[in-house]
């Protein structure tokens, strides 16, 4: 039974430019969420998604940022004209139908670096 | 609004000491549940233990335990006769249950560095 993925595990970027990381949850887990996590801190949620749909979304993403899932299985995290305070680790969470949001299993998550 | 505290930023023991990560939280929600989860440098999340709000037996799982009350807002946990492998950063976290204002999400602390030493 393989984990959460993420693609890529790193990526340096110049302010300005888009993003655009993914998330493959474990298979038959139907809930999936996407966590920030700045250095020192723990992880802060944005957004997540059941099934296909988008459930809630942080104040924390900003009009720059957008989440998919567009098929109910991977996910997808697109980060617009990137700023510098958007440096941090991006991790991704599924949870399986049975556990509802309460047996969340992370991904190896994507280090952004925006010089 | 959920928050979480962890109040011991770094904590440093010898291997086979035990040592006990504080954990206080607050939430307006009923309903909710309590995680700990540890983060080793390799830096991916890995969950160990869940409580729910409305259970306060405390438990033993191994080396891993945990003591929690609601009177005090308290989740601590306990890990006995430690060991270099623990050396990680051990985050605790919460979430409403089910029709609460924060279902679905977790709400993390700081997270405490434990660097236990040969």
């Amino acid at each position: 039974d393989t984990g959460v993925s993420q693609d890529p595990r790193h990526k340096i970027t110049k302010r300005g430019q888009n993003v655009t990381f993914r998330c493959d949850p474990i298979s038959e887990h139907n809930r999936l969420y996407w966590y920030r996590q700045t250095l020192g801190q723990g992880p802060e949620f944005l957004t997540y998604f059941q099934n296909e749909a988008q459930l809630e979304k942080s104040r924390l993403l900003s009009d720059r940022f957008s989440a998919e899932r567009p098929k109910g299985s991977f996910s997808t995290l697109e980060i617009q004209r990137t700023e510098q305070g958007d440096s941090a680790m991006y991790l991704c969470a599924s949870s399986p139908p049975e556990a509802g949001p309460y047996e969340q299993y992370f991904g190896p998550g994507t280090r952004l670096t925006v010089t | 609004a959920q928050k979480v505290t962890q109040a011991q930023t770094e904590i440093s023991v010898v291997e086979k000491e035990d040592v006990t990560l504080d954990c206080v939280y607050e939430t307006r929600d009923t309903t909710y549940y309590l995680f700990w989860y540890k983060q080793p440098p390799s830096g991916e999340l890995v969950f160990l233990i869940r409580r729910n709000s409305f259970d306060e037996q405390n438990e033993i799982s191994g080396r891993y335990s945990w003591n929690f009350q609601k009177s005090t807002s308290s989740f601590n946990f306990t890990i006995t006769a430690s060991q270099v492998v623990d050396s990680a950063v051990y985050f605790c976290a919460l979430s409403g249950g089910a029709g609460g204002t924060s279902y679905g999400k977790l709400t993390f602390g700081q997270g405490t560095i434990l660097t236990v030493h040969p």
